[in-house]
């Protein structure tokens, strides 16, 4: 059993370039998060998703999309990356209560 | 504005002491509190949790209390060992809401 997946594992960037984190779950799951763990900062919500088709932003929303479009998929975009942006970023599906988290995709950026 | 903190980042603990975690909190809607514990290279997984109807729940080695008076709650393992070593979460959550607020973390050290 998979759980959640998350690729790529790493990542090195240039700034302005953009990149696609993909999440996958297979646990049938409606909610699923995407954070970013900064040291000092814990875990930081950056946007998360109630159901197939709905995005909401979080904490930290700012120089990132997300898109939605099947119940197990939970794609997170940059568009233009800056360094402020390097970190580790985690993708979690579950309610609440209950999260489940992917291994973490390292992302440095230029 | 963090509504979670861990304000000891590290801990180091013999083996077979106890270790205590503290997280307070600042929201007086969270309802629910979560702890959960991050090896290197991994992601978090859930550890113990509490609702803000009980005081204490125990779980083996592991208890968490809660005093919803001072907004604060505990981490107690007893007795400490080597494979607890890793950053540990505060997390909570009002249950009407969709998502969890997390602390800065604590990095546990158990020494042999």
């Amino acid at each position: 059993n998979a759980g959640v997946t998350q690729t790529p594992k790493f990542r090195v960037l240039k700034t302005g370039q953009s990149m696609t984190l993909l999440c996958a779950q297979d646990m049938n799951h409606e909610y699923m998060y995407w954070y970013r763990q900064d040291p000092g900062m814990g875990l930081r919500l950056i946007h998360y998703s109630v159901g197939e088709g709905t995005t909401a932003k979080g904490e930290v929303p700012d120089g990132y999309n997300v898109s939605r479009l099947k119940k197990q998929n939970f794609l997170l975009g940059l568009e233009s990356a800056a360094p402020s942006q390097t970190s580790v970023y985690f993708c979690a599906s579950g309610p609440p209560g209950e999260l489940f988290f992917g291994e973490g995709s390292r992302l440095t950026v230029l | 504005d963090q509504q979670v903190k861990q304000n000891s980042p590290s801990l180091s603990v013999q083996e077979g002491r106890i270790s205590i975690l503290n997280c307070d909190y600042t929201n007086s809607m969270f309802d629910y509190f979560l702890w959960y514990k991050k090896y290197p290279a991994e992601g978090p997984t859930f550890l113990i949790s509490i609702s803000s109807i009980k005081d204490k729940n125990e779980d083996g080695r592991f208890t968490v209390f809660l005093n919803k008076s001072a907004k604060h709650l505990s981490l107690h393992i007893v007795p400490s060992q080597p494979g607890d070593s890793a950053v540990y979460f505060c997390a909570a959550s009002d249950l009407g809401d969709y998502k969890l607020s997390f602390g800065a973390g604590t990095t546990v050290t158990v020494r042999a």
